[in-house]
């Protein structure tokens, strides 16, 4: 069971450059994240989404896009990237209700491993 | 938002006991409060989640007053792999497509440091 995977694992950007990041999950989540923790900063939400086709900003989400056309991927995209966007990014999936299992889901984040990416 | 509020960093002894607090003064009424633990280079991983009073699993305990502006979370007897960040996160369990989300927050984390 693959969990949430995160693609690229590093990247190296010069500025001005665009790319995107993709994060899959195999649980069958509604919900999924974007985050970039800093150091010292903790995690901040970029954007977020609550179902396929569905997307919406969180605390810190100028200077990124993100799409979700599928419920299993979530793609965050740089347009023009800039040396504060100099991350890591983590992406993350979550569920709430009744998952046909008898249980109950309660909104936990299950994350990925990361994405380094440096702007130059 | 739900600005949280936690201790930068903390020592401990293996076999000790550990108590971490968080502050969150203006916790939502349908806000919950759940920990997580991340060791470097990972993604940040759940320990434990809970709305008011105490809540107890295999590996913590977290104690929450009953005004809910801080939460303590408890681990019992910790050994020199519990050594991590440990971050608290207050927010809806239900979330909106219309920035219900920005609710989510995180601190700034705790590095927990066990010596042997």
């Amino acid at each position: 069971n693959a969990g949430v995977t995160q693609t690229p694992k590093f990247r190296v950007l010069k500025t001005g450059q665009s790319m995107t990041l993709l994060c899959a999950q195999d649980m069958n989540h509604e919900y999924m994240y974007w985050y970039r923790q800093d150091p010292g900063m903790g995690l901040r939400l970029i954007h977020y989404s609550v179902g396929e086709g569905t997307t919406a900003k969180g605390e810190v989400p100028d200077g990124y896009n993100v799409s979700r056309l599928k419920k299993q991927n979530f793609l965050l995209g740089l347009e023009s990237a800039a040396p504060s966007q100099t991350s890591v990014y983590f992406c993350a999936s979550s569920s709430y209700g009744p998952n046909g299992t008898g249980h109950y889901a309660k909104n936990i984040q299950y994350f990925g491993a990361g994405t380094r990416l440096s702007v130059l | 938002l739900a600005k949280t509020t936690q201790p930068i960093s903390m020592d401990s002894y293996e076999g000790q006991e550990v108590n971490i607090t968080c502050s969150h003064n203006n916790i939502a009424t349908n806000d919950y409060i759940t920990w997580y633990q991340q060791f470097p280079s990972q993604g940040p991983r759940f320990i434990i989640q809970g709305y008011k009073t105490k809540v107890t699993n295999e590996v913590a305990s977290l104690f929450i007053p009953a005004d809910r502006k801080s939460s303590t979370l408890s681990l019992p007897r910790v050994s020199l792999s519990d050594t991590a960040v440990y971050y608290c996160l207050v927010g809806p369990r239900i979330l909106i497509s219309s920035g219900s989300a920005r609710q989510l927050t995180f601190g700034s984390g705790t590095q927990l440091t066990v010596l042997p």
